[in-house]
């Protein structure tokens, strides 16, 4: 199986704050690579797709990025609602396999 | 507008079982292939399976902790997608979510809202 390791495991930042979250992956998924946004009590919301494209209503401070083993989310300007756990998944290979996902805490 | 509903949650004993549903709408359901999640409470997500479209050969693809335990469906002409879950075990409890998949662009774009089995004695 793929793991997925994803980090920080939390991190907490500022408004305003540019937040970097990364995934390895244990071998190459080329950009078989999904990002999503997971608040309280709701079901995940996907933000990138292939690695780097926006999925359509995402604000565009998110951005995704990378191939083969490294892949990064980053949001460019850390906002209140963007408060979530965030999980990469990768779908290159079965079994499909997430990050153990990082919980962004507003300071 | 697309939207998945998961149903048939409940609790039930070790041992026992359960049949989730995930009824869509507001797209073609049979061009799709629908997979099932599920989030343990406090935990992260888990992929538990895949049944392709019949274009793809209707085939399934399984988590190694579900496999031969759990089963999924399709009933396409009435838009829904089954789980049966039997030999149910504690560690099963957990929020059960459906999602769709066509190639890259529509992966997992939409979710349900998610169905709770909690298996206990």
């Amino acid at each position: 199986d793929i793991q997925m390791t994803q980090s920080p495991s939390a991190m907490s930042a500022s408004v305003g704050d540019r937040v970097t979250i990364t995934c390895r992956a244990s071998q190459g998924i080329r950009n078989y690579l999904v990002w999503f946004q997971q608040r309280p009590g709701k079901a995940p919301k996907r933000l990138i797709y292939a690695a780097s494209s926006l999925q359509s209503g995402v604000p565009s401070r998110f951005s995704g990025s990378g191939s083969g083993t490294e892949f990064t989310l980053t949001i460019s300007s850390l906002q209140p609602e963007d408060s979530a756990t965030y999980y990469c998944l990768q779908h290159n290979t079965y079994p499909l396999t997430f990050g153990g996902g990082t919980k962004v805490e507003i300071k | 507008e697309v939207q998945l509903v998961e149903s048939g949650g409940g609790l039930v004993q070790p041992g026992r079982s359960l049949r989730l549903s995930c009824t869509g709408s507001g797209f073609i359901f049979g061009d799709y292939s629908m997979s099932w999640f599920r989030q343990a409470p406090g935990k992260g997500l888990e992929w538990i399976s895949l049944i392709r479209s019949k274009t793809y050969g209707g085939t399934i693809e399984y988590a190694a902790s579900v496999k031969g335990r759990f089963s999924a469906s399709r009933d396409d002409s009435n838009s829904i997608a089954h789980l049966q879950m039997n030999s149910l075990q504690t560690e099963d409890t957990a929020l059960y979510y459906c999602s769709r998949a066509y190639g890259s662009d529509w992966l997992f774009d939409y979710w349900g809202q998610g169905t709770l089995a909690t298996v206990s004695s």
